[in-house]
């Protein structure tokens, strides 16, 4: 099965800064790679996705990374602030047999941006 | 859109008795639903996989008489915890996806369920 590797589990930045959280996959079959943000007692909330057949992808401050040949991505968030503080999760998606799939995730990153 | 509801959201139950938790997609038809279970500052761990119609995918280690998963219409999961005991106290959430070629998953607010 998938192993989702994700680091580092904590990282504190100062507002303005930005902020890099790091996953690696042992699947090269896995094809998705969402990363969900999850506040304290909260649902976790889809923020960025990328799939296989592409390399990058930005959406304002968030940009995901993802290297096939090394079998792993990152999420990039730039001017970093208060409300961006919460745990990060990664995740690898493994197509399934009969169209199912299934996903994995990482152990979660805390991230805090102080003021 | 893509609105998933789970009921109920806190419950307290005695060691031994059962629980049921729902979990529905309110504005889509969801095929694939899944159930993870979740420890205080842990990820989210899955416990197992259900489409509609079928019979759940449990992963290793959980046990499919102990977690019972009804997956019985396109927008109603259930999950019911039987004989329950203070260890299987967790917070339980569900995510719904919409079609077999999107791999979005949009997940319940959970279910914080503890055994006393």
């Amino acid at each position: 099965g998938e192993n989702v590797e994700q680091h580092p589990s904590t990282l504190s930045v100062q507002e303005g800064d930005s902020a890099v959280i790091k996953c690696t996959y042992s699947d090269s079959a896995s094809n998705y790679f969402p990363w969900y943000k999850q506040e304290l007692g909260k649902r976790p909330q889809l923020i960025i996705d990328i799939r296989s057949n592409v390399g990058e992808k930005k959406d304002q401050r968030i940009a995901v990374t993802l290297n096939k040949t090394a079998k792993h991505f990152s999420l990039h968030i730039t001017e970093t602030q208060p409300e961006d503080s919460a745990v990060y999760f990664c995740a690898a998606t493994l197509s399934a047999s009969g169209g199912s799939y299934i996903p994995t995730f990482g152990r979660g990153t805390s991230l805090i941006v102080h003021p | 859109g893509a609105v998933v509801s789970q009921h109920p959201s806190r419950v307290i139950c005695k060691s031994g008795t059962s629980v049921k938790i729902e979990c529905r997609s309110l504005d889509f038809q969801a095929t694939t639903m899944f159930w993870y279970r979740q420890f205080p500052k842990q990820s989210l761990m899955l416990m197992a996989t259900s489409n509609e119609g079928s019979k759940a995918t449990y992963e290793q280690g959980v046990e499919k008489d102990k977690f019972l998963i009804n997956h019985a219409s396109l927008t109603l999961s259930t999950l019911t915890v039987t004989s329950a005991h203070p260890e299987d106290s967790s917070f339980y959430i569900c995510s719904a996806s919409a079609s077999g070629t999107s791999y979005e998953q949009y997940f319940g607010p959970g279910t914080r369920l503890t055994v006393t």
